[in-house]
């Protein structure tokens, strides 16, 4: 059984479009997270979700916007894409984000990450 | 600024060999968590070994361990017995304890294996 399990794998889109990758965990976990991979492999957090609530919000531009319909679930939208949001995004959960088993009790469990080409 | 850095972009090591990957981290915190991810090309993350910060031992998974230097901030990992299917993007990273946490990672470094 897959833990954390982002659809789809690769997402080839033109400039200008809107497009949405999807994420689900069957862990039974309160967080969700997204991370950015550039080219150089550098990953990045994006955005992250504790029971549905927005708990951090790097700066990404506002045409990235994520949705929790509910604690097992968290989607990535992305609108007008750019050239530059070319990467590989994953999906990440952990146990829980407050109290004795925190995120740094609970290492981050990873999807298997959605290549994103814009051309 | 909290910051993880990995000064190696690459290493190689021969298969049974040791090697040890270098981290170091940038923290004004005194509780905090390192961890080594594992990337290899399948994509996934697969965490190896963890450390918390207010433990002097350091810690070991099976042929993996680490070399953790608190004052000095530094946290290495040492892949003893190299096997062909260590190959792979190792991440260091880090997180904080209490408030909003936040894992940073470093830009990784990968590793060849040579038969």
């Amino acid at each position: 059984d897959t833990a954390v399990s982002q659809t789809p794998k690769y997402l080839v889109t033109q400039m200008g479009n809107d497009k949405s990758i999807k994420c689900e965990q069957n862990l039974g976990h309160d967080t969700m997270y997204w991370y950015k991979q550039d080219s150089k492999k550098f990953l990045k957090i994006m955005f992250s979700y504790n029971n549905k609530e927005l708990i951090i919000n790097e700066t990404v531009p506002n045409r990235f916007s994520p949705k929790s319909p509910d604690k097992a679930h968290l989607n990535l939208h992305i609108n007008s894409l750019e050239l530059g949001d070319s990467a590989v995004y994953f999906c990440a959960s952990s146990q829980d984000f407050e109290g004795n088993f925190g995120t740094y009790n609970s290492p981050l469990h990873f999807g298997n990450g959605t290549r994103l080409t814009v051309t | 600024a909290q910051t993880v850095t990995q000064s190696q972009p690459e290493m190689s090591v021969q298969e049974a060999e040791t090697v040890t990957l270098s981290c170091t981290y940038d923290t004004s915190e005194s509780d905090y968590y390192l961890f080594w991810y594992k990337q290899p090309p399948s994509r996934q993350m697969i965490l190896v070994i963890r450390q918390e910060a207010y433990k002097q031992q350091n810690a070991t998974e099976n042929r993996f361990s680490v070399n953790f230097q608190k004052a000095a901030k530094s946290f290495s990992l040492k892949i003893s017995d190299s096997q062909l299917g260590d190959a792979a993007m190792y991440f260091c990273a880090y997180i904080t304890q209490g408030g909003s946490e936040k894992l940073v990672f470093g830009k990784g470094t990968k590793l060849t294996v040579n038969p």
